[in-house]
């Protein structure tokens, strides 16, 4: 079941702290995004990106950041100054053109 | 901004009776729309698009312009429907997607 991997499947950490998810894709996608998922408010866009070194903020981008310095690999930060961390994390790609997105399993942060 | 709308958090139905999970979306021009499932355990992926106009797993779903509305329908529900759904459209380079439908079948 390759395709989009993350890591890990459940990530604990004080509050406080600044925190990295891990997204890796081999379908040689050039497009990647990073989404939020919380119960009633369905998935919300933070970041994405269409090519390798290149970002753009999504819906709530505000206390995330972002790299994209390989096509294969796009982490994503959760620092210290997004307010309600705790949550599900999922990464996507997708070819160009095509908007079907491949969904990665997910992350659940929790912040304490 | 473009928005899309499912009304309900959770729709509950009984094997064999008709299943429609509503869709309503706000968009100026011409939209192309999806509809992704999330079944226990599993990861997120895409059931349908407006566009290919196939049933998959028997369902369908209509693009209504004049209600701005995809409806999803299945004539007969099955167990192994019971999942997550979520209505989406394309924005620009970027999908919206609404806030989900948990659909429960019952035996």
């Amino acid at each position: 079941d390759g395709g989009i991997t993350q890591s890990p499947k459940y990530l604990f950490r004080k509050e406080g702290q600044n925190v990295t998810l891990s997204c890796e894709q081999n379908l040689n996608h050039d497009a990647m995004y990073w989404y939020r998922q919380d119960p009633g408010q369905g998935l919300r866009l933070i970041y994405y990106s269409q090519i390798v070194n290149d970002f753009q903020k999504g819906d709530i981008a505000e206390g995330y950041s972002v790299s994209r310095e390989k096509k294969e690999s796009f982490p994503l930060t959760v620092t210290s100054a997004q307010k309600n961390p705790t949550a599900f994390y999922l990464c996507a790609s997708s070819q160009p053109g095509s908007y079907e997105q491949y969904f990665g399993p997910g992350t659940r942060l929790t912040v304490t | 901004a473009q928005r899309v709308t499912q009304p309900e958090k959770l729709l509950s139905v009984f094997k064999g009776a008709p299943v429609e999970l509503k869709c309503n979306y706000s968009y100026s021009g011409s939209p192309e729309l999806f509809w992704y499932v999330q079944y226990s355990r599993q990861r997120l992926q895409l059931l349908l698009r407006h566009i290919s106009r196939e049933s998959i797993k028997g369902f369908t779903a209509d693009l209504n312009k004049g209600e701005t509305s995809f409806h999803l329908k299945k004539p007969f529900a099955q167990e192994e429907d019971s999942a997550m759904y979520y209505c989406a459209l394309i924005d620009g380079n970027k999908l919206v997607f609404g806030a989900g439908t948990i659909l429960r079948v019952k035996s």
